[in-house]
């Protein structure tokens, strides 16, 4: 069954550090997303990216993040200069269209820690 | 910013008791997604739900969405200590992002 991938599955970095997270979607899918997740807190959607541009953000996703699909197949989330409060996981999600069910489908995350 | 509030928090049951979580919300919600996340994972989807009224099984879980498409409940037959886990309902807008709820930590006791 195909599923998103996510690497790597923990970061850690120095804060001011830049970072970049990497996440295969599922292959036939046109819609990604990132969502955030602080250590006992909900779930956070950070940004949605559709024919290789943004296509909605949150109050999150200031000008320290970045969304990039450098290829046919990875999506990419990059930190510029990592703070503390950026400690959390990190999920990658896709889904097959922008469909009113709006189904979408998790990576396994990845934990990033800033020091 | 849409809200989503699960009740109760946390939950910790028998085995074979049969158990409700509740997704409430003011806003409305063009469709509902419950999804469950194990400790270090990411969410997985069980099921969607887009119809006022809808309602839909899977085995022993049934799900429903309210008339009014603002609020959803999930109820589970028998629990078993497979079902043990964090739930969470998601409200999507027919915009590109989900709003996921507080969760609901449920623990079934052997």
């Amino acid at each position: 069954e195909p599923e998103v991938t996510q690497t790597p599955s923990h970061q850690v970095t120095q804060m001011g550090q830049e970072v970049i997270l990497r996440c295969v979607p599922i292959s036939n899918h046109l819609y990604f997303y990132w969502y955030r997740q602080i250590l006992g807190q909900k779930v956070e959607f950070l940004v949605s990216f559709y024919n290789n541009e943004i296509s909605e953000k949150s109050e999150i996703f200031d000008d320290q993040f970045s969304v990039e699909r450098p290829d046919g197949s990875n999506f990419t989330l990059k930190i510029r200069s990592t703070k503390l409060e950026d400690s959390a996981m990190y999920f990658c999600a896709s889904s097959r269209a922008r469909e009113v069910n709006n189904e979408q489908f998790f990576g396994p995350g990845t934990r990033l820690t800033v020091l | 910013t849409q809200l989503l509030e699960q009740s109760p928090q946390f939950l910790s049951i028998q085995e074979g008791e049969n158990l409700t979580v509740y997704c409430n919300s003011s806003s409305v919600f063009s469709s509902l997604q419950w999804y469950r996340q194990e400790p270090g994972e990411g969410p997985v989807l069980l099921v969607t739900v887009v119809t006022g009224g809808e309602v839909k099984k899977l085995k022993r879980l049934t799900f429903q969405f309210g008339d009014a498409r603002k609020d959803s409940s999930l109820h589970i037959t028998a629990a078993q200590p497979g079902d043990t886990g964090l739930y969470l309902c998601a409200g999507g807008t027919g915009a590109n992002n989900l709003f996921f709820g507080t969760g609901t930590r449920l623990t079934v006791i052997p």
